[in-house]
């Protein structure tokens, strides 16, 4: 069973903190992955993807992968209160399917 | 259009009713795919289309589920029998082709509701 896997929270995080979420896959055959950010009642939207271990920088959001460890994250820096949203985390299967973990819910207090 | 719209937006019916939920892709993407989502879960995979042609239906959960891309463009996702397991958000997006890691572009969703 392939499965992502991320902590439903919530995490709450002050206003202009940085805001650490985290992902595990279990499909050592993943090749890309994708950070979603879904805001209650509307349909995801893509926030990054990143394919190489490392990390990649888009403003403020960096993703950061590590295919040995079979974990990617994403931060968010000066966290705003309009970044509140759950934050889905998906990747590819061998079929190049995405497989989505369940999201985690982020609160960020002014 | 400028992205991807479904229709219904909502969608009430019986146990037992026969529904079907409209999905129209962005202009131009090839790639179309259904999902479905329950509350505090991830979308789960359900078909995907390139083209015309499904390329993967191996996430409908049962024969009572298929959909249709008759002409490439718009497509039709069919339920029959609906049961009360069914209600859910059916999610639909599109790409601009099918090669791994394409962004997938999200329509807003059809909330379906079997009494």
């Amino acid at each position: 069973q392939k499965e992502v896997e991320q902590n439903s929270g919530p995490l709450s995080v002050p206003e202009g903190a940085i805001a650490s979420l985290n992902c595990t896959y279990s499909d050592r055959g993943s090749q890309s992955f994708f950070w979603y950010r879904q805001y209650s009642g509307k349909s995801p939207e893509l926030i990054m993807f990143i394919y190489s271990n490392g990390d990649k920088e888009d403003g403020r959001f960096t993703a950061q992968l590590n295919k040995a460890s079979q974990y990617v994250s994403l931060l968010i820096r000066d966290s705003q209160p309009s970044d509140s949203a759950t934050y889905l985390c998906a990747v590819t299967d061998s079929n190049y399917q995405l497989i989505w973990g369940a999201g985690t819910k982020l609160i960020i207090k002014p | 259009g400028a992205g991807v719209s479904q229709t219904p937006s909502n969608k009430v019916t019986e146990k037992g009713k026969y529904v079907e939920l409209r999905c129209d892709p962005i202009s131009g993407h090839t790639a179309l795919y259904w999902y479905r989502q329950s509350l505090g879960q991830g979308p789960e995979f359900l078909i995907y289309f390139q083209g015309t042609g499904a390329a993967d239906d191996s996430g409908l959960p049962n024969d009572r589920f298929f959909a249709v891309r008759p002409e490439g463009s718009v497509s039709t996702l069919k339920i029959q029998r609906t049961e009360r397991g069914d209600s859910a958000v059916y999610l639909c997006a599109s790409s601009q082709t099918a090669a791994p890691g394409d962004t997938q572009y999200f329509g807003p969703g059809t909330r379906l509701t079997v009494l």
